[in-house]
């Protein structure tokens, strides 16, 4: 079935050190994704998107990445602080102009070692 | 800055209770969501409206209804609570068409006993 999940449960990184969170998709369709960041006790924020017809965006600390041959999806953080610990979701949206679905994955658990 | 808030952060009722958990938005989003996060099953979507009035069942409708009188507000409610429900709630909020971050409260943690 359709599904959004991520390879890693948990990461634990130094502080300084370059993240990587991956997230695998099923649904070709698929034309928007998106990352959240949840830090405890709150609801989840969003970080950056990524649209179906790119395969690369770049923000403030942070990239996505998405390979739509393979269907995978990756979050990398830049010189990873410990502000940064939290559980990170990834999303996808099956349709840019009608409301379709919205599939979250399972999340990655991200602990900055100081 | 936008805002989602929702009506409790913690919240404490018996089996068979009627529950109702509020969330409004001031961001004149079409859209609204109401979902539940358990550990390990991450975010399920309960119900959404994209209209006043109207609504669609998610994932996991069972045991909940909703309404949305008005753009900013849409309520979840359980008929008769149960322990299963024990839970947290998230709201959210996003634009009408699709391709939108959504907007998210910060939960309402409900436990059932």
């Amino acid at each position: 079935g359709e599904s959004v999940g991520l390879h890693l449960p948990t990461l634990s990184v130094q502080e300084g050190d370059n993240s990587i969170i991956n997230c695998a998709y099923s649904n070709s369709a698929s034309d928007y994704f998106i990352w959240y960041k949840q830090e405890s006790g709150k609801g989840p924020q969003f970080i950056i998107d990524i649209r179906s017809n790119m395969d690369k965006r770049q923000g403030q600390r942070v990239t996505v990445l998405l390979n739509k041959t393979v269907k995978h999806l990756s979050l990398q953080i830049a010189a990873t602080q410990p502000g940064d610990s939290a559980v990170y979701f990834c999303a996808e949206n099956g349709s840019e102009t009608s409301y379709d679905k919205v599939i979250f994955g399972p999340g990655t658990s991200l602990s900055v070692i100081p | 800055d936008v805002k989602v808030t929702q009506s409790s952060r913690y919240l404490v009722k018996r089996t068979g209770e009627k529950v109702f958990l509020e969330c409004v938005q001031d961001m004149d989003h079409e859209n609204m969501f109401w979902y539940r996060q358990d550990p390990g099953l991450g975010l399920r979507l309960i119900y959404f409206s994209y209209d006043v009035k109207m609504k669609e069942k998610g994932d996991i409708p069972e045991g909940y209804s909703v309404s949305r009188e008005k753009k900013e507000r849409f309520s979840l409610i359980l008929e008769s609570a149960s322990t299963n429900q024990t839970s947290m709630y998230l709201c959210a909020s996003s634009l009408w068409q699709g391709g939108h971050e959504q907007y998210f409260g910060p939960g309402t943690r409900l436990t059932v006993t």
